[in-house]
């Protein structure tokens, strides 16, 4: 079948980093991605990663190993404004279309 | 741009009601998508349109839910009848392209079936 995991709840400290993970399971493999969701509003794109390695993007980067169906997106220097839920993506082979499964979130608490 | 137009922002209705929730897609995207969040399964793409046209639907929970889009900047989704178990918060978001680029959420139809 096909699958994420990431954890359901983190806490951190302003000004500090964070790392959320996500692994995956899916009929094939075409990318994966993190979407940004505040409470009560629609997600938003953060990142997408299809070849192995770290992306930057500013205080955000994410990370992918294929080969161990992981990622994680990594938040530096955090803000209060950061706390939210971030959800991972993956998009899988479903024969004659693509599938894209998303996690049920990671909800991100960042405390004074 | 306005981005993605959802309406009703929120819909109150009693079982066995029809619903229809309303999508206006951003200008030049020629992909439409429409999602359920709730709190136990959270996100589910229900199915996407190509140019209008469908492309899966395999998440379409069951017959009761059908979906159009009679054109480039319009689409429906429509729950009849409805349960409270249909009870979620609903997304449509457009992409330039596809699975693999950046979707634009709507802000979403909360819906309650009572």
């Amino acid at each position: 079948g096909q699958n994420i995991d990431q954890p359901t709840e983190m806490t951190a400290t302003e000004g500090a980093i964070v790392q959320i993970n996500c692994t995956y399971q899916t009929s094939g493999f075409n990318g994966l991605f993190w979407y940004q969701q505040h409470a009560g509003e629609a997600p938003t794109f953060l990142s997408y990663n299809v070849l192995d390695g770290l992306e930057e993007k500013g205080r955000f980067s994410s990370f992918l190993s294929r080969s161990k169906g992981y990622s994680y997106l990594l938040l530096k220097e955090l803000q209060m404004k950061d706390s939210a839920s971030y959800l991972c993506a993956a998009r899988g082979d479903g024969g004659a279309t693509n599938k894209l499964i998303f996690g049920t979130g990671t909800l991100l608490a960042v405390q004074p | 741009d306005a981005g993605v137009i959802q309406s009703p922002r929120h819909e109150v209705t009693e079982m066995g009601q029809e619903v229809t929730l309303r999508c206006k897609p951003i200008s030049g995207h020629d992909y439409l998508f429409w999602y359920r969040q709730t709190m136990m399964r959270g996100l589910e793409l229900l199915i996407y349109f190509n140019n209008n046209v469908p492309i899966d639907d395999s998440g379409m929970p069951e017959d009761r839910f059908s979906a159009k889009m009679p054109n480039a900047s319009f689409s429906t989704l429509k729950i009849q009848p409805s349960e409270p178990r249909d009870s979620a918060v609903y997304f449509c978001a457009s992409s330039l392209a596809g699975l693999a680029y950046e979707q634009y959420f709507g802000p979403g139809t909360r819906l309650t079936v009572t």
